[in-house]
């Protein structure tokens, strides 16, 4: 199977401006999530998605969001980009069983300028 | 809420073992998971405890003490490539999703 794939790869912006990033979860998995990681705070959790609805959230502004689609792809938004978004996103996907293991894209690399 | 705690750096020589230990204060615990992320790379699943007790899988163990709140990742006969940052996360019957710890950088000597 073909692993978890995240779009763009590397990204700049300016602050003000917003971005939205994509993510391919593995084939037949429902659930992604998204993490920010950025030097010494290890990964945030942003927040995941099931069957197309929110179904976890983490401790994130409201300029950060997201949506899944009826393919289980999904897309991060975020707005108004602030210098401190600058990390790399995360995108992984789960089959959703108990162990809940995370199967992660390569990332994109955000640098807000 | 949870929290995790690891330390955030060790430094070991090649051949040697090495433990990275993690503590964590979670409610409904569910189980203990492992990561491995290279530079520049992805977070990569190593190791699942539910269970007390030491799970194997060739060089790499895990440890589980659900009493004592507490897991480690044993790592035996080091080599240059396990140079890599070490996450521990731990998962709750109320979540799907693993709450991760800031990571801990292994460095290994030659």
């Amino acid at each position: 199977k073909a692993g978890v794939t995240q779009t763009p790869r590397y990204l700049i912006k300016t602050r003000g401006q917003q971005v939205t990033l994509s993510c391919s979860p593995i084939s037949g998995h429902r659930s992604v999530s998204w993490y920010q990681q950025t030097p010494g705070q290890g990964l945030q959790f942003l927040f995941e998605y099931f069957s197309e609805t929110q179904r976890n959230k983490g401790n994130f502004p409201g300029r950060f969001s997201g949506r899944q689609f009826s393919n289980s792809r999904s897309e991060m938004n975020v707005s108004t980009l602030e210098l401190g978004d600058s990390a790399l996103y995360l995108c992984a996907s789960s089959s959703d069983t108990s162990t809940d293991t995370q199967y992660f894209g390569p990332g994109t690399r955000l640098t807000v300028l | 809420g949870q929290s995790l705690e690891q330390p955030s750096e060790v430094t070991a020589v090649e051949g040697a073992i090495v433990q990275i230990n993690c503590t964590y204060q979670t409610s409904g615990f569910y189980g203990l998971s492992w990561y491995q992320q290279h530079d520049g790379g992805a977070p990569t699943f190593l190791s699942y405890n539910a269970l007390d007790g030491l799970e194997e899988t060739g060089r790499f163990s895990s440890f589980l003490s659900r009493s004592d709140s507490y897991g480690y990742l044993l790592l035996q006969e080091l080599q240059m490539k396990d140079s890599a940052s070490y996450f521990c996360a731990v998962s709750t019957g109320g979540s799907y999703i693993p709450t991760f710890g800031r990571g801990t950088s292994l460095i290994v000597h030659p």
